[in-house]
């Protein structure tokens, strides 16, 4: 069985300042999918930022970028810039390539905190 | 229009009833799941439906039955409730196949059921 590890139950960041949260993932599976998800106060989870285990390249959206390794099975998302309204807990997910439903693994959360 | 929609957002209820919680979603996808979020933010998938079958069903006590009477709805009853089963549960959506074939979730906002 697959399993997500987040080893920082909690984080804080200066407003402004770069962050990075880390993700580790074990699988014997060569196909995957991982994903960021965030979930602030109001409880919604908001996908945040995904990668295709066959796509060497780091997927981005705006200021979140993610480094993927996949030798390492490693997949850390990075916050540039950080805003107040990043504060959340993010999850880190796997979802094998096999089978057509999502069924998402997760890790158990890192807690963001971001300071003035 | 809220995408995946959830009721209640709160039930508080005593230990040994039986409640049910709704979820609907207007996105057209062909898959509905229903997630549970313990205490401890722990996320884990209970059930997975596909067109009205059942595709996913974990370890989850016979006391948990969801009903999806349309690939837009899906529906989770749960009788002789226990005080253990106080958590926060997710519906979520996602299309069979999209070209990346990541079939991203889109949850809903979340069903706090408490139980005294």
């Amino acid at each position: 069985a697959q399993t997500v590890t987040q080893s920082q139950p909690e984080m804080s960041v200066q407003e402004a300042e770069t962050v990075t949260l880390s993700c580790t993932y074990d699988t014997s599976e060569s196909d995957y999918y991982l994903f960021w998800y965030k979930q602030p106060p109001s409880r919604q989870m908001i996908l945040v930022i995904r990668q295709e285990a066959y796509k060497q390249q780091n997927a981005t959206e705006n200021r979140f970028s993610v480094n993927f390794q996949k030798a390492a099975k490693s997949f850390s998302l990075k916050i540039s810039d950080s805003q107040l309204g990043d504060a959340a807990m993010y999850f880190c997910a796997y979802r094998s390539a096999y089978g057509t439903a999502s069924k998402l693994t997760f890790g158990t959360g890192t807690r963001l905190q971001v300071t003035l | 229009d809220t995408a995946v929609s959830q009721t209640p957002k709160y039930l508080v209820t005593q230990m040994g009833n039986d409640k049910s919680i709704k979820c609907e979603q207007n996105l057209g996808h062909d898959t509905m799941y229903w997630y549970k979020q313990d205490s401890k933010k722990f996320l884990k998938i209970m059930f997975s439906y596909n067109n009205k079958e059942l595709i996913i069903n974990e370890t989850v006590p016979n006391r948990f039955s969801p009903k999806s009477p349309d690939k837009a709805h899906l529906n989770l009853h749960i009788n002789s409730l226990e005080l253990g089963d106080s958590a926060v549960y997710f519906c979520a959506s996602s299309q069979d196949w999209e070209p990346s074939g990541a079939n991203v979730l889109t949850f809903g906002a979340g069903s706090r059921l408490t139980v005294l």
